[in-house]
């Protein structure tokens, strides 16, 4: 069965410093996520794309905060200047689009676990 | 705004039935899902329900909305150990948006 794929699955960088975490989402969905879980809290939406362009975002998703699909296949977040509280798991998901189907359910990854020092 | 809520901890004997419960506040939702996390791993979609259905069945899983209640349950027939992993409810609203959000999981451990 298709899946979506992360990488790397655990990321240690300083604070300060930057981060890119990728994905590649499966390979005929054209709606893409992320999310995150901070540890013992709620898994939090952060961000849609569609279309080559940001469908929503949360308030958590701020001007520290950039996606990209750089090619065909990748899907990555950006975090220009990580900050201690940026610490957790970081979900990509994807969804196909069908037309007059409005419910495409989104697939996770496995998630990658940054660690901010 | 929206806000959806489980019990953490759910411990059955296996064999048992297991029935873990959500609620959620926004009255606009269309549809709920229920994703499981096995240690490690990401969320795996179990099902889904649309908002104008009362209860879906595959295999040992049931779903039973209660709309009015705003209300879902998910019952996992003939639990297995295997079936040990937190269980997650989520609810995407109405209109074009299809941000999910989620409840804080209900971890089911099941019991020899």
């Amino acid at each position: 069965e298709p899946e979506v794929t992360q990488t790397p699955s655990h990321q240690v960088t300083q604070m300060g410093q930057e981060v890119i975490l990728r994905c590649v989402p499966i390979s005929n969905h054209l709606y893409f996520y992320w999310y995150r879980q901070i540890l013992g809290q709620k898994v939090e939406f952060l961000v849609s794309f569609y279309n080559n362009e940001i469908s929503e975002k949360s308030e958590i998703f701020d001007d520290q905060f950039s996606v990209e699909r750089p090619d065909g296949s990748n899907f990555t977040l950006k975090i220009r200047s990580t900050k201690l509280e940026d610490s957790a798991m970081y979900f990509c998901a994807s969804s196909e689009i069908r037309t007059g189907d409005s419910n495409q359910p989104q697939h996770f990854g496995d998630g990658t676990r940054l660690s901010i020092l | 705004g929206e806000d959806v809520e489980q019990s953490l901890f759910l411990s059955v004997r296996e064999g048992d039935s297991s029935v873990i419960n959500c609620t959620y506040t926004d009255s606009s939702s269309t549809y709920l899902y229920w994703y499981k996390q096995e240690p490690g791993a990401g969320l795996q979609l179990l099902t889904y329900i649309f908002s104008n259905m009362d209860m879906k069945q595959d295999q040992r899983l049931t779903v039973l909305l209660n709309k009015k209640d705003k209300h879902l349950s998910l019952r996992i027939a003939d639990t297995q150990t295997g079936d040990s992993a937190i269980y997650f409810c989520a609810e995407r609203p109405s209109g074009s948006a299809r941000q999910l959000t989620f409840g804080s999981g209900t971890q089911l451990t099941v019991l020899p």
